[in-house]
């Protein structure tokens, strides 16, 4: 079963617009957590934001902000004044710690291409 | 300083050919994980590697996949008698910790299997 569901492939915004990117998430733990990653063109991630499972407080990053609605399992992306150099891919992720490891990995959603139109 | 360096940046080879990756962590880094990110696809797990030893070897697709890691910086991740699946960008990222919050990604190498 998909344990990241990022339900919209695309998604084109106008310039200086809000934009929110949706994230659904499935797990069991009660101890997990949420990142978002943009990739762009060039191919690298780059870490945007995360929201702890017991984060009292919606987390924000600049321009970025995490909706994190834990009853219904989501975590959204809200980039605010959208800027033509947010257009890339964007990823959610969800941080699990499998027991009798020290490890955490990452399992990530299929993403959302964002492009902002001028 | 210096991020996650991947070589080669492109591979392309032919299928049953084996190929090496190689992952140059972050100095200090101790933990260092290989995701695989196929066409159109998010990250894929692969292996993880804390120190020398690699404790979560789950994501490896067949035993054709091997990765190793030395002195607790490069790590090389081998695919032995490549098949066109096989075909995807290859990602190395680091942490100082092992906590997932830390992971710094490279740029990857793109894997071409003709």
């Amino acid at each position: 079963a998909q344990k990241i569901t990022q339900t919209q492939p695309g998604m084109f915004v106008q310039e200086k617009e809000a934009v929110t990117l949706d994230c659904t998430y499935d797990t069991s733990d009660p101890s997990y957590g949420l990142f978002w990653y943009k990739q762009p063109s060039s191919g690298e991630m780059i870490f945007l934001i995360y929201q702890g499972s017991y984060d009292q407080q919606n987390a924000t990053e600049g321009r970025y902000s995490l909706n994190f609605q834990k009853a219904r399992k989501s975590a959204n992306l809200v980039i605010s004044a959208s800027q033509l150099g947010d257009s890339a891919m964007y990823f959610c992720a969800m941080r699990e710690k499998p027991s009798g490891f020290g490890n955490e990995k990452l399992t990530f959603g299929t993403g959302t291409r964002l492009t902002i139109i001028p | 300083g210096a991020g996650v360096s991947q070589s080669p940046s492109n591979k392309v080879t032919e299928k049953g050919k084996d190929v090496e990756l190689r992952c140059d962590p972050i100095s200090g880094h101790t933990a260092l994980y290989w995701y695989r990110q196929s066409l159109g696809q998010g990250l894929e797990f692969l292996i993880y590697f804390q120190g020398n030893s690699a404790p979560d070897k789950s994501g490896l697709p067949s035993d054709r996949f091997s990765a190793e890691r030395t002195g607790g910086s490069v790590s090389t991740l081998t695919i032995q008698r490549t098949q066109q699946e096989d075909s995807a960008v290859y990602l190395c990222a680091s942490s100082p910790t092992g906590t997932a919050y830390e992971q710094y990604f490279g740029p990857g190498t793109r894997l071409t299997v003709t």
